[in-house]
């Protein structure tokens, strides 16, 4: 059974400190590693796709990297606006051969000012 | 604003009642998905339609049920109503139904008294 686990489940920042989130995963044959962004009370919003070891994604104060093993997702000089949940998906080739993200519980980034 | 669109966004019910929830996907996309979202249990993926036809089976409950029209436009019907069922309900789309990123819509809030 695919597997998502993100850490830390908070994380309190202030602005400008820097820091990163985790997403490990245990999946046969990935096709995918996802990080979404998600506002209270709002649907997800994509920010990145990774797909192979040693990939890098970048956008805005955001930096995404993934590993065999895990992914990261960096934030640079973080801002109050960046606060937000972050999600983490996998997506593998599931039974009938279809594809469906498995997403972690998220990591709660606050940034005070 | 992702393009899809989830009606109502708030729901309030009695236990025992039936719900219908309603998706209109991105203008395109042939695949839609929905997903659970409680405190406890993070996004579960519930079931996945591809241009009319159901492609993939998650923890959806036998009183649960969706469908998807000629229009692409998907509901998700929640019968016998119980208080665990109070969570907010995802509808996702993507242009196919293999890889790539889901977009999700604003969610509808289901409140089972």
């Amino acid at each position: 059974e695919d597997q998502v686990t993100q850490s830390p489940e908070a994380l309190r920042l202030q602005e400008g400190e820097s820091s990163s989130l985790n997403c490990s995963y245990t999946v046969s044959g990935l096709r995918g590693l996802f990080w979404y962004r998600q506002d209270p009370g709002k649907g997800p919003e994509f920010l990145f796709t990774l797909y192979s070891a040693g990939e890098e994604k970048e956008k805005e104060r955001l930096k995404a990297t993934l590993t065999k093993k895990e992914s990261f997702l960096h934030i640079t000089a973080p801002k109050p606006e960046d606060s937000a949940t972050y999600l983490c998906a996998v997506q593998a080739r599931g039974a009938g051969g279809s594809y469906i993200p498995t997403f972690g519980r998220g990591t709660s980034l606050i940034v005070h000012p | 604003d992702s393009g899809v669109t989830q009606t109502p966004k708030h729901l309030i019910t009695a236990t025992g009642q039936r719900v219908t929830l309603r998706c209109s996907p991105r203008s395109g996309d042939l695949s839609v998905y929905w997903y659970q979202q409680s405190l406890d249990q993070g996004l579960q993926f519930l079931i996945q339609y591809y241009n009319g036809e159901e492609r993939a089976k998650g923890n959806i409950l036998e009183r649960f049920s969706a469908q998807q029209f000629p229009d692409l436009h998907s509901e998700l019907n929640l019968s016998s109503l119980e208080l665990g069922d109070s969570a907010l309900y995802f509808c996702a789309s993507s242009v196919a139904g293999g890889t790539g990123e889901l977009f999700f819509g604003e969610g509808s809030r289901l409140t089972v008294l």
